[in-house]
């Protein structure tokens, strides 16, 4: 099974500042890797998918990269509403059930 | 607009059974592969069964196997999950999700499972 492991578990940054979020892979994913935002009291919203391709309605501060077994989602300026919990997701295996990695909370400094 | 309404949430002895559905709407259910995803409270997410979409294929966490078993009816436009033999540690917000090449791109808001005695 592969496993997710997202860092840092916790970020505290202020408005305006640049977030980078980590996803690592325990093995390769190619570029089948999801990343997906939720706020207290709310269901996930799919952010990115794909690695890169942000989903529709998503602003363009959000950004994704990586392949293989290193991922990165980088918000380039924080905006209040950006404050929550990020989960990332592989969906390269077979059967489809998808462990998610544990999550990063994005908190305001 | 895509809508994922769950239902059939609530509480439950350990040992016992519960009955969830995902009414879906504003898309072409029959088309998509869906699945269940549950969050433990103050926990991360889960995912626990996916279905394909005429429902012949099922797969299951390890953690629900033999336990639950999801099904779907394509003519109700409308999501299962079958739980039996519930524990403690399913309890959590049980989440209907529609799939797109895998991974999921609309979620419903959830339905709230709390085993206790």
């Amino acid at each position: 099974e592969i496993v997710l492991t997202q860092s840092p578990a916790t970020l505290s940054l202020s408005p305006g500042e640049r977030a980078t979020l980590s996803c690592r892979a325990s093995q390769h994913v190619s570029r089948n890797l999801v990343w997906y935002q939720q706020k207290p009291g709310q269901a996930p919203r799919l952010l990115i998918y794909g690695a890169s391709t942000r989903a529709t309605g998503i602003p363009a501060r959000f950004s994704g990269s990586g392949s293989g077994t290193d991922f990165t989602l980088t918000i380039s300026s924080l905006q209040s509403e950006d404050f929550a919990v990020y989960y990332c997701q592989q969906h390269y295996t077979w059967p489809p059930v998808y462990p998610f990695g544990q999550g990063t909370k994005l908190e305001i400094k | 607009e895509v809508l994922l309404l769950e239902s059939g949430g609530g509480v439950q002895q350990p040992g016992g059974s519960l009955r969830l559905s995902c009414a879906a709407s504003g898309f072409t259910f029959g088309s998509y592969a869906m699945s269940w995803v549950r969050q433990a409270p103050g926990k991360g997410l889960e995912w626990v069964s996916s279905i394909s979409v005429n429902g012949d294929e099922t797969y299951d966490a390890d953690s629900v196997k033999g336990r639950f078993t999801i099904s779907r009816d394509n003519s109700k436009n409308t999501l299962y999950l079958q739980m039996h033999s519930l524990r403690a540690e399913d309890t959590a917000l049980y989440y209907c999700a529609k799939r797109f090449s895998g991974y999921i791109d609309f979620w419903g808001q959830g339905t709230l499972v709390t085993v206790s005695s």
